[in-house]
Order: structure tokens, then C-alpha cells, then sequence
């Protein structure tokens, strides 16, 4: 079935460093894909999404690009902050009637 | 502005007990999910909805019932909880397209069962 594979972490950095979590995806078809944030005692919010191969999706200084060839979707940021201390998932969707998530990956931002 | 609203946000349940949640949306979204969290699980499927009067199970069904009488609401009840079903549940919704869409979700109930 399908599913989604990505670093756990905890991954700890300081404020200004680059950031780069990983995600590879299984899937039939061409998924959507997606990454969503999570902050303490919140749900789930959409951060980013790229519907087809070769597509960035970008929002608040984080990137990310659908690599078909590659089944994957790598979370980037040039300069993290502490704001950005969170949970992030990478989510894949088949055909828009299921969502499959990765596992999470625990950020914290040091001043 | 509301989006998607799961009350309770907190409950502590004995074993053995039943309770619902439940999950409204304003959003007319056509389907809807019910997912409960726990650490290093990511979020995993329980049932989901694609429409009113209609679910499906997800990954993880058992031990759990739900019910999509109106479009904009989907309950999930446990007639009988255990110790194992402690965990952080959320509701989300979407809106079905062709081509692609994305998920909503509540804050999350946060469930313990003693």
C-alpha cells in the first residue's frame, strides 16, 4: 500500500542554520503530496503542497520539490527560526480521498 | 471562521466506559477522517467518510464505531475503552476534487483511559 518514510528526529539546530528533512514516498499513480506543521497542543496545519512531478511548493521560507524519479519530497529552509519549532509531517494523498503521513519529525530551534 | 471543531478536547475515561467525539465542519466539505496520534506512529487512519450516510474503515477500525448522519458532522464512539486507545484523536475534512485537495483538521482530542 502506499506510504510515507521520513527522518524522526528529534533534529536540533540553531537559529540561522539550514534545515533539510528528508521524506520518500511509495505510492501507485501520481500522489499528491504535502507537508504539514504541527505547534505545541494544535493540529495539523498545511504548510506546503505540490500536485505533480517537478513542482515546488513553497510558504514561509520553507521549500520543497516533488522528485518523481526519486519518490521524494525533501523539506528545506535556508535560515530556521525559533518560531519554527514544530512537528512536521510529510503526507501523501492518492486521489484525494485519503491522506497516508508520515511518521513526524520533531524540530526544535535553539536561540 | 471555524473550520473544523472536535469537542471534547479533553477526556479521561475507565476502562470499560463509552464515549463519543465528535467532529463538525462549516466548510460543506464532502469527506471527512477521524485519525488518532501517538508517538513515532505519525498519525494513522481510523475510519473515514466520503459522503453523508456513508464510512469506510482506515488502518487502525477496531474498537471504534462512527456515524456521518448530516454532511457536516461525523462522530466517533467507543463502546468499551481500553487502556490502548489513549491517544490524541483529530478530525479533518476535505473537499472532494479531481484533481487534488487538502486536509483540514480540529485541534485534536486529547483521550485517557485509565
Amino acid at each position: 500500500g502506499d506510504s510515507v518514510t521520513q527522518m524522526e528526529g528529534p533534529v536540533t539546530l540553531s537559529e540561522e542554520a539550514c534545515l533539510t528533512i528528508n521524506c520518500t514516498y511509495t505510492a501507485t499513480g501520481y500522489p499528491s503530496l504535502f507537508w504539514y506543521v504541527q505547534y505545541p497542543g494544535e493540529g495539523l496545519q498545511l504548510l506546503l503542497k505540490a500536485t505533480k512531478a517537478d513542482d515546488k511548493g513553497s510558504n514561509k521560507g520553507f521549500e520543497a520539490t516533488y522528485r518523481k524519479e526519486t519518490t521524494s519530497f525533501h523539506l528545506e529552509k535556508g535560515s530556521v527560526q525559533v518560531s519554527d519549532s514544530a512537528v512536521y509531517f510529510c503526507a501523501l494523498s492518492p486521489h484525494g480521498q485519503n491522506f497516508v503521513f508520515g511518521p513526524g519529525t520533531r524540530l526544535s530551534v535553539l536561540p | 471562521n471555524a473550520g473544523v471543531t472536535q469537542t471534547p478536547k479533553f477526556r479521561v475515561l475507565k476502562t470499560g466506559q463509552s464515549m463519543t467525539l465528535l467532529c463538525a465542519q462549516d466548510m460543506n466539505h464532502e469527506y471527512m477522517y477521524w485519525y488518532r496520534q501517538d508517538p513515532g506512529m505519525g498519525l494513522r487512519l481510523i475510519h473515514y467518510s466520503v459522503g453523508e450516510g456513508t464510512t469506510a474503515k482506515g488502518e487502525v477500525p477496531d474498537g471504534y464505531n462512527v456515524s456521518r448522519l448530516k454532511k457536516q458532522n461525523f462522530l466517533l464512539g467507543l463502546e468499551s475503552a481500553a487502556p490502548s486507545q489513549t491517544s490524541v484523536y483529530f478530525c479533518a475534512s476535505s473537499l472532494r476534487t479531481e484533481y487534488y485537495t487538502e486536509a483540514f483538521f480540529g485541534q485534536g482530542t486529547r483521550l485517557t483511559v485509565v
